[in-house]
C-alpha cells in the first residue's frame, strides 16, 4: 500500500469552470476526509466519510461543492462555477475507525488547486 | 465551539530547543496531534496525545495536560530541516480539527 493517492496534483481552471478531483485512501481504512488549506493557515475541516456514507458536512462546504464515496474506497470531490476564492490545496486523509476510536491517520499529498 | 490556539510564528538557533504550545477547547476529545508539514507539502506525522504526560520520540517530545486543554511540542537539537510549520490537532472524535499552524524558521 502507498498511502493516500490524490490526483491531480496540480490543477489550474479558469473561473466557472467545474473541476473534480480524486482520492484513494489507504485500502484498509474506513473513514476518508477532506480538507481545505489556504496559504498560512491550517487545514480546514469540509466533509468525512464512514465506507460509502457520508456523516458530516461543514457549513464551510457550499452547494457548488459535492463529494461522493460510492463504493466506500476512492472518492471524488467536485466544485462546480469555481470562484477565485476557491483556489487552495484540497487535502484528502484517511483512518481506521472501530468502536469510536480512529488510528493512523494518513494525509495524501493533496491537490493545489488555482482558479484563474 | 472547537478552538484551537498556537502561536503564528516562530523563530530559533540551530542546535537550540524551542518549544511550541497549543491550547484546545472542542466539543469532544479523542487525542491531541502534531504534524510537521513543509511548504507545498502534505502533513506529516509527528505525535499523539490521548493521556496526561510526556511522550519522547527521538528529538522529538509531545506533553498533554487534558484538564487544562494545553498541549506542546518540544524539539530539540534544532537542524535546519525543522523549519517547516507544526500543526496542532484534536481528534474530537468524529475528525481531526486543526490550528492555524506554527511557522519555525532555524536559523544558522
Amino acid at each position: 500500500d502507498t498511502g493516500v493517492s490524490q490526483d491531480p496534483r496540480h490543477k489550474i481552471t479558469k473561473r466557472g469552470q467545474n473541476v473534480t478531483f480524486r482520492c484513494d485512501p489507504i485500502s484498509e481504512h474506513n473513514r476518508l476526509y477532506w480538507y481545505r488549506q489556504t496559504l498560512g493557515q491550517g487545514p480546514e475541516f469540509l466533509t468525512y466519510f464512514q465506507n460509502e456514507a457520508q456523516l458530516e458536512k461543514s457549513r464551510l462546504l457550499s452547494d457548488r461543492f459535492s463529494a461522493e464515496r460510492p463504493k466506500g474506497s476512492f472518492s471524488t470531490l467536485e466544485i462546480q462555477r469555481t470562484e477565485q476564492g476557491d483556489s487552495a490545496m484540497y487535502l484528502c486523509a484517511s483512518s481506521l475507525t472501530s468502536q469510536g476510536a480512529s488510528y493512523g491517520y494518513t494525509f495524501g499529498s493533496g491537490t493545489r488547486l488555482t482558479v484563474v | 465551539g472547537q478552538n484551537i490556539d498556537q502561536p503564528t510564528e516562530m523563530t530559533a538557533t540551530e542546535g537550540a530547543i524551542v518549544q511550541i504550545n497549543c491550547t484546545y477547547q472542542t466539543s469532544g476529545f479523542n487525542g491531541l496531534f502534531w504534524y510537521q508539514q513543509h511548504a507545498g507539502e502534505a502533513p506529516t506525522f509527528l505525535s499523539y496525545n490521548v493521556l496526561d504526560g510526556l511522550e519522547e520520540k527521538g528529538r522529538f517530545s509531545s506533553f498533554l495536560s487534558r484538564s487544562k486543554g494545553y498541549s506542546y511540542l518540544l524539539l530539540k537539537e534544532l537542524q535546519m530541516k525543522d523549519s517547516a510549520s507544526y500543526l496542532c490537532a484534536v481528534d474530537d472524535t468524529d475528525k481531526l480539527i486543526f490550528g492555524t499552524g506554527t511557522r519555525l524558521q532555524v536559523f544558522p
